[in-house]
């Protein structure tokens, strides 16, 4: 196991359209993160996952937006109706609960057109 | 609530000078303290991170960093600068005890000069 991996890492699409990002955590990790991060800002978070539990969920992440992990093992993060103020880099990262270090994925750059 | 500000959205320094890149946090609680590096079109990249104990952390790629409760500032350093240090360095905070999520600076992009 290599580290974190997403797909597709570049997705263009219309506004309107539905998209869905696939992260691929490291394997014994628990927890499993998504964050966006548009140009010149830090990531900011989005929402975790312990297992396939939900446990948070920012007030960035709106109805359109919708995250899973249904076996505990990958995620996917949908937004549905795209808007052009959803262009981002989203980032997946996961951790060992103990340790508290997140690894971060090389992301998946979405551009709304 | 916890915060991170980093001072300089723009560092530039000559190949071999020292590497001063500043981060000052607000948190209720104690914190863990990261610094992570992003090169273009990459995710991040752990350099440190202070959790509890030793106050100096030492990380990869030569830099550390030192952890000043007083100050609420984990500055990271290098002695010398190289060209691939070039990139964009986030300092993050979370909260202590448990991973949780992160809260990240706005960046600091470094500069490397012949």
């Amino acid at each position: 196991d290599t580290g974190v991996s997403q797909d597709p890492r570049h997705k263009i699409t219309k506004r309107g359209q539905n998209v869905t990002f696939r992260c691929d955590p490291i394997s014994e990790h628990n927890r499993l993160y998504w964050y966006r991060q548009t140009l010149g800002q830090g990531p900011e978070f989005l929402t975790y996952f312990q297992n396939e539990a939900q446990l948070e969920k920012s007030r960035l992440l709106s109805d359109r937006f919708s995250a899973e992990r249904p076996k505990g093992s990958f995620s996917t993060l949908e937004i549905q109706r795209t808007e052009q103020g959803d262009s981002a880099m989203y980032l997946c990262a996961s951790s060992l609960e103990v340790l508290g270090e997140q690894f971060f994925g090389p992301g998946t750059r979405l551009t709304v057109l | 609530a916890q915060s991170v500000t980093q001072l300089g959205s723009h560092v530039s320094v000559s190949e071999g000078a020292l590497v001063l890149l500043r981060c000052n946090y607000s948190s209720s609680v104690p914190p863990y303290l990261f610094w992570y590096v992003q090169y273009p079109n990459q995710g991040l990249q752990l350099l440190l991170k202070y959790t509890t104990g030793a106050t100096l952390v030492k990380g990869i790629n030569g830099f550390e960093a030192e952890f000043k409760k007083s100050e609420t500032s984990f500055h990271l350093t290098k002695p010398s600068a190289h060209m691939s240090d070039a990139a964009e360095y986030f300092c993050a905070v979370s909260p202590s005890g448990t991973a949780s999520k992160l809260t990240f600076g706005t960046g600091t992009r470094l500069q490397v000069t012949l």
